[in-house]
C-alpha cells in the first residue's frame, strides 16, 4: 500500500504570510500514462472535504489563486500564498495511482 | 448545483449490517465515477469504496473488502453502499462523493451519515 506523510501535522499562520504543507508518498506517483495522480484537500470545521488541487498543480473551480499545488513523483506541496481566515482547517492530500490512500492531515490555524 | 444526499446511517450492533445510500441530482449520474470515503470520529479520512459509472467494476481497500459492497442504480440517480459484519472500527461519518470527471478524485461530497457500531 502506498503511504502518504504529511508534515507540518499542525501549523499556526498569521493572516498575510504564506503558509507550505509538505506532503510525500511511498511511491511514485507518475503514472505510465504521463499524469500523477496526486490531490489536495480541505476539510473546513463542520463541512465536507473540499477539493483544491488536482494531479498536482490544477486548481479546482472556483479555489482562490492564493493556493498553489507543486512537486513530482513523490514529493508534492501546497502553497498558501497568503493565509486568510476562511483557510482554517485540516488539509489532506491524496493519491490514487493504486487504489487511494489520504496523508494523516494538517491542521492549519490563525495566529 | 451538483447535490448529492446520504441517508441510512444509525446505530447497530457488531456483526450486524447497514444499507447506506446517496441520492444525487444535478448531473448525469451514469457518466460519472462514484467514491465513498469515511472519517473515524476525529480521525482522517479513509478510502471506503468506489464504481465505474456503468457499474461493471468496483474497488475496496482490504480493509472493507468482503464486508462491503457498492452498488449504484442509475435509472434512481442512487449510490449505495451495503455493509455487512460491521465492526467497531467501522464507526465514522460516511461521505459518498462523485469523481471529477476523467480524474481518479471526488470533487464533489456529500455532507455525510453517522454509523456507529455498538453493542
Amino acid at each position: 500500500d502506498i503511504v502518504m506523510t504529511q508534515t507540518p501535522l499542525s501549523l499556526s499562520v498569521i493572516p498575510g504570510q504564506p503558509a507550505s504543507i509538505s506532503c510525500k508518498s511511498s511511491q511514485s506517483l507518475l503514472n505510465s500514462d504521463g499524469k500523477t495522480y496526486f490531490y489536495w484537500y480541505l476539510q473546513k470545521p463542520g463541512q465536507s472535504p473540499q477539493l483544491l488541487i488536482y494531479e498536482v498543480s490544477n486548481r479546482f473551480s472556483g479555489v482562490p489563486d492564493r493556493f498553489s499545488g507543486s512537486g513530482s513523483g513523490t514529493d508534492f506541496t501546497l502553497k498558501i500564498s497568503r493565509v486568510e481566515a476562511e483557510d482554517v482547517g485540516v488539509y489532506y492530500c491524496m493519491q490514487s495511482i493504486q487504489s487511494r490512500t489520504f496523508g494523516q492531515g494538517t491542521k492549519l490555524e490563525i495566529k | 448545483e451538483v447535490q448529492l444526499l446520504e441517508s441510512g446511517g444509525g446505530l447497530v450492533q457488531p456483526g450486524g449490517s447497514l444499507r447506506l445510500s446517496c441520492a444525487v441530482s444535478a448531473f448525469i449520474f451514469d457518466n460519472y465515477v462514484m467514491t465513498w470515503v469515511r472519517q473515524a470520529p476525529g480521525k482522517g479520512l479513509e478510502w471506503v469504496s468506489t464504481i465505474t459509472g456503468s457499474g461493471d467494476k468496483t474497488y475496496y481497500p482490504d480493509s472493507v473488502k468482503g464486508r462491503f459492497t457498492v452498488s449504484r442504480d442509475n435509472s434512481k440517480n442512487a449510490l449505495y453502499l451495503q455493509m455487512d459484519s460491521l465492526r467497531v472500527e467501522d464507526t465514522a461519518v460516511y461521505y459518498c462523493a462523485r469523481d471529477k470527471w476523467l480524474v481518479r478524485a471526488p470533487d464533489y461530497w456529500g455532507q455525510g451519515t453517522l454509523v456507529t457500531v455498538s453493542s
